[in-house]
C-alpha cells in the first residue's frame, strides 16, 4: 500500500525555518517525480514545488522562490522541503504527492507562521 | 499558467442523486486532469485519472468525461460516504493547477 507521511509541521515566527519530511513507502520511491502543495486556510490549492526522481531536476512555484528548497534522500525513501525566511503567507496544510500526475498524496501537515 | 475554473463551489444533494462537477481550463490540455475526493483530515484520493480513468479501488458509479476544454466528474446514485470534497488537477504543463473545489452536501 501506497503511504506517504507528512511531519515537521508546527508554529513558527516570521523570518524563521522549518523543515518538513515526507516519509515514503509502499513503492520504489527512486522511481518518481515527487511534489509539494499546500493549502492555505479557506484558499485554494497551490503547487509549492517539485523534483525529478534522481534529484537533479528542482521547480518552484514564483511565491517560493528563493526561499525554499526540495530535495530527497532515495535511500530514506523521504522527501524534504526547507522552508527559510517564512512569512505570514506561508501559513498553510502541505501536502507532498507522488508523480508527475499527483496520484498519491500524504495527509499534510499544518505550518502556522506567527509571530 | 493554465488557469482551472471549477463549478459550483458547493453542492447540496440527495441520496441517490445524480450529481456533476465541472472543470474548465484556460487552454487545451488534452486528456491531463485528475479529480479527487477529500474528506476533511484526510489525504485527498485519487478518483479518475487522465480525464476520464476510474482508479483501482474507486466505485463504478464515479466517472469522467471531457470535451475540449471542459471536464466533468459524474456521481451516478450519490451515497452517504461520497460527502466530501473534490477538487481537479490539469497535469498537462508546469506548474499543476488546481480547481476551486466543490463542497459537496446532503441536502
Amino acid at each position: 500500500e501506497v503511504q506517504l507521511v507528512e511531519s515537521g509541521g508546527g508554529l513558527v515566527q516570521p523570518g524563521r525555518s522549518l523543515k518538513l519530511s515526507c516519509a515514503a513507502s509502499g513503492f520504489t520511491f527512486s522511481d518518481y517525480n515527487m511534489a509539494w502543495v499546500r493549502q492555505a486556510p479557506t484558499k485554494g490549492l497551490e503547487w509549492v514545488a517539485s523534483i525529478s526522481y534522481g534529484g537533479s531536476n528542482t521547480h518552484y512555484g514564483d511565491s517560493v522562490k528563493g526561499r525554499f528548497t526540495i530535495s530527497r534522500d532515495n535511500a530514506k525513501s523521504t522527501l524534504y522541503l526547507q522552508m527559510d525566511s517564512l512569512r505570514s503567507e506561508d501559513t498553510a496544510t502541505y501536502y507532498c504527492a507522488r508523480g508527475s500526475s499527483g496520484d498519491y498524496w500524504g495527509q499534510g501537515v499544518m505550518v502556522t507562521v506567527s509571530s | 499558467d493554465i488557469q482551472v475554473t471549477q463549478s459550483p463551489s458547493s453542492l447540496l444533494a440527495s441520496l441517490g442523486e445524480r450529481v456533476t462537477i465541472t472543470c474548465q481550463t484556460s487552454q487545451s490540455i488534452s486528456n491531463n486532469l485528475n479529480w479527487y475526493q477529500q474528506k476533511p483530515g484526510q489525504a485527498p484520493m485519487l478518483l479518475i485519472y487522465y480525464a476520464t480513468s476510474l482508479q483501482t479501488g474507486m466505485p463504478s458509479r464515479f466517472s469522467g468525461q471531457y470535451s475540449g476544454r471542459s471536464f466533468t466528474l459524474t456521481i451516478t446514485s450519490l451515497e452517504p460516504e461520497d460527502i466530501a470534497n473534490y477538487f481537479c488537477l490539469q497535469h498537462y504543463s508546469a506548474p499543476w493547477t488546481f480547481g476551486g473545489g466543490t463542497k459537496l452536501e446532503l441536502k
